[in-house]
Order: C-alpha cells, then sequence, then structure tokens
C-alpha cells in the first residue's frame, strides 16, 4: 500500500497523558498536513509541513500541540497534557506541491478519558 | 474558521436518482477540491477544478465553479448505495492550506 499510513488508527489515554502520533506520507510528496477532525465538523486545519520545514501553524493550536517532520519524510504530532477537548480524529494528509490534490490517511482517534 | 459552507447538510435520496450539493465560499480562490469520507474513515479525493475552469467531469461526478457567485455544486448521477458518505468541498485560498466546509450528509436509500 503506497497510500498515506497513520498510527496507531486509535488511542485511548488518560487526562493529562502525553501522545504522540505518526504519519508516513506517499514517499515523492513534498507536504505533509495535519487536521483535526470532530464529529459532524469538516477537518480543520492545524500545520503544514513543505519537506522538513514548518511553515505554518494555526493559531488555534495551544502550546501542548508539537509536530515534526525530520528529514522530511515522516511526521509526528505530540500532544502535551491532554485534555478532554483533545478528543477527535487527527488526520494527516500528503501533497506532491501547492495546487495539487491532497491524499489523506485513515486518520487516529483520539479519545481522552 | 470555515470557509465554505456547503448545502444541505443532509441529503436522502432513492438509489438511482441525482443528488446535488452546493458549496459556497467567502474568498478568492486558486482552485476547489471535492472529497468525500466514509463513516469514520479518512477523506479520498474527488475532484479539483482550478479558478479558471467552469466545469469538470469524473465518472458520474460532474463538478461546476462559479467565481462570480463564489460557489460550487457537486453532481452525482444515478446514485449507489456506495455513494452513502459525507462530502467536503475544500478551498486552496493560496495560503498553502485547504480549508473545509462543514460537509453534507448524503444518504442513498436502496
Amino acid at each position: 500500500d503506497t497510500g498515506v499510513s497513520q498510527d496507531p488508527r486509535h488511542k485511548i489515554t488518560k487526562r493529562g497523558q502525553n501522545v504522540t502520533f505518526r504519519c508516513d506520507p506517499i514517499s515523492e510528496h513534498n507536504r505533509l498536513y495535519w487536521y483535526r477532525q470532530t464529529l459532524g465538523q469538516g477537518p480543520e486545519f492545524l500545520t503544514y509541513f513543505q519537506n522538513e520545514a514548518q511553515l505554518e501553524k494555526s493559531r488555534l493550536l495551544s502550546d501542548r500541540f508539537s509536530a515534526e517532520r525530520p528529514k522530511g519524510s515522516f511526521s509526528t504530532l505530540e500532544i502535551q497534557r491532554t485534555e478532554q477537548g483533545d478528543s477527535a480524529m487527527y488526520l494527516c494528509a500528503s501533497s506532491f506541491w501547492e495546487g495539487t490534490e491532497a491524499f489523506f490517511g485513515q486518520g487516529t482517534r483520539l479519545t481522552v478519558v | 474558521s470555515q470557509q465554505g459552507e456547503e448545502d444541505p447538510q443532509a441529503l436522502s435520496i432513492q438509489e438511482g436518482e441525482n443528488a446535488t450539493m452546493n458549496c459556497s465560499y467567502k474568498t478568492s480562490i486558486n482552485n476547489l477540491q471535492w472529497y468525500r469520507q466514509n463513516s469514520g474513515r479518512g477523506l479520498v479525493h474527488l475532484i479539483l477544478i482550478r479558478s479558471n475552469e467552469r466545469e469538470k467531469h469524473s465518472g458520474r461526478l460532474r463538478v461546476t465553479l462559479d467565481t462570480s457567485k463564489k460557489s460550487s455544486s457537486l453532481l452525482i448521477t444515478a446514485s449507489r448505495a456506495a455513494d452513502t458518505a459525507s462530502y467536503f468541498c475544500a478551498t486552496d485560498i493560496g495560503a498553502q492550506k485547504l480549508v473545509f466546509g462543514q460537509g453534507t450528509r448524503l444518504t442513498i436509500n436502496p
């Protein structure tokens, strides 16, 4: 399967714990995006990378969220001191270049209890 | 904030009928994209239409774009049960990211 893969698919964590998600984009894609989606809503932009450079981060994103893309390959999204409001589907997408279609992974569903 | 607004929020039709969903947006765009999402799954790209295009087809899908009205429509012809999903429009506003609407939930009844 050469699509975008995300790991884990599901994560249940206790409030206050840290969690980390991984995304492996399509190999030749330069751009990588993270989105968050809650039930009944559309995906909400979190951040994106052009190769290894993080070029934009949503102002809605608190300092508890951090993302990396070392060497411009896979990416990780870490949430520190999780809160119940962080419960959502976290989606990763990649695209070849600006203005082209984005390909999404299956998402990581986070539940904070 | 959401730039695109889909209409209707929910649509239920009989199998074989056509389904039309609309998307309105607020600012100028480079392109507009439509995605499908089955329950609890990732998004699947359907079609991309650039700002200088007015209509595009892909199989049973037809997308139109009216930049003067800042609106787009997605038509699915001869609907099938497998078309049951949520459909999202996403606008590329040149800010290096896609901005999604809240989606239309489409149900195809057998």
